[in-house]
């Protein structure tokens, strides 16, 4: 089974600042890799696919990079509405698996 | 639209059984890998099985082989999770998750989930 770790597990930052958050694969996923943001008592969105390829109506100050098995998902400029909950999907393999999640929270 | 509008969750104690639905619509089901994934209380998601458009192609995660059932009726546009020997650890949001611009493993579009709650 391939382990997707994320970090950090909470990042505290301000409307404005730039979010990066790391997700690691346990061996190569090529770039099948998605992001999904979610909010209390919501489902999941998903953000980015194929690495970094945003999903219809994202908008551009959310962006993702890496392969094999390093990854990004970056906010430029963090609205008040992106702070959430943010979990990185391998589907290179069987298993699926997510990794554990970033709490983007308000400092 | 694409909407998929889950429904079957409840309390049931271990070792009991229940069965979840998903109802499609929007979307040309027939055509659609579907899945379920979960996610346990104050934690993170896990992918629970999946089914390719015929049946044809069917997984699970390990934790669920041999006790969940993942089906589809593309006459219905439903899609259906039976599950026994239900354990506390399947507590659990279970979502149905559909696919997104031909990647059918990417999930594209969710429901609000249905809620399983395993207790004596």
């Amino acid at each position: 089974e391939i382990v997707m770790t994320q970090s950090p597990a909470t990042l505290s930052l301000s409307p404005g600042e730039r979010a990066t958050l790391s997700c690691r694969a346990s061996q190569s996923v090529s770039s099948n890799l998605a992001w999904y943001q979610q909010k209390p008592g919501q489902a999941p969105r998903l953000l980015i696919y194929v690495a970094s390829t945003r999903a219809t109506g994202i908008p551009a100050r959310f962006s993702g990079s890496g392969s094999g098995t390093e990854f990004t998902l970056t906010i430029s400029s963090l609205q008040s509405e992106d702070f959430a909950v943010y979990s990185c999907q391998q589907y290179n393999d069987w298993p699926l698996t997510f990794g554990g999640g970033t709490k983007v929270e308000i400092k | 639209d694409v909407q998929v509008v889950e429904s079957g969750g409840g309390l049931v104690k271990p070792g009991g059984s229940l069965r979840l639905s998903c109802a499609a619509s929007g979307f040309t089901f027939s055509r659609s890998s579907m899945n379920w994934v979960r996610q346990a209380p104050g934690k993170g998601l896990e992918w629970v099985s999946s089914i390719s458009s015929s049946s044809r192609h069917i997984y699970y995660a390990d934790s669920v082989k041999g006790r969940f059932t993942i089906s589809r009726d593309n006459a219905k546009n439903s899609l259906y999770l039976q599950m026994n020997s239900l354990r506390a650890e399947d507590t659990a949001l279970y979502f149905c998750a559909g696919g997104h611009s031909g990647y059918d493993l990417v999930f594209g579009f969710w429901g609000q989930g249905t809620l399983v709650t395993v207790s004596s």
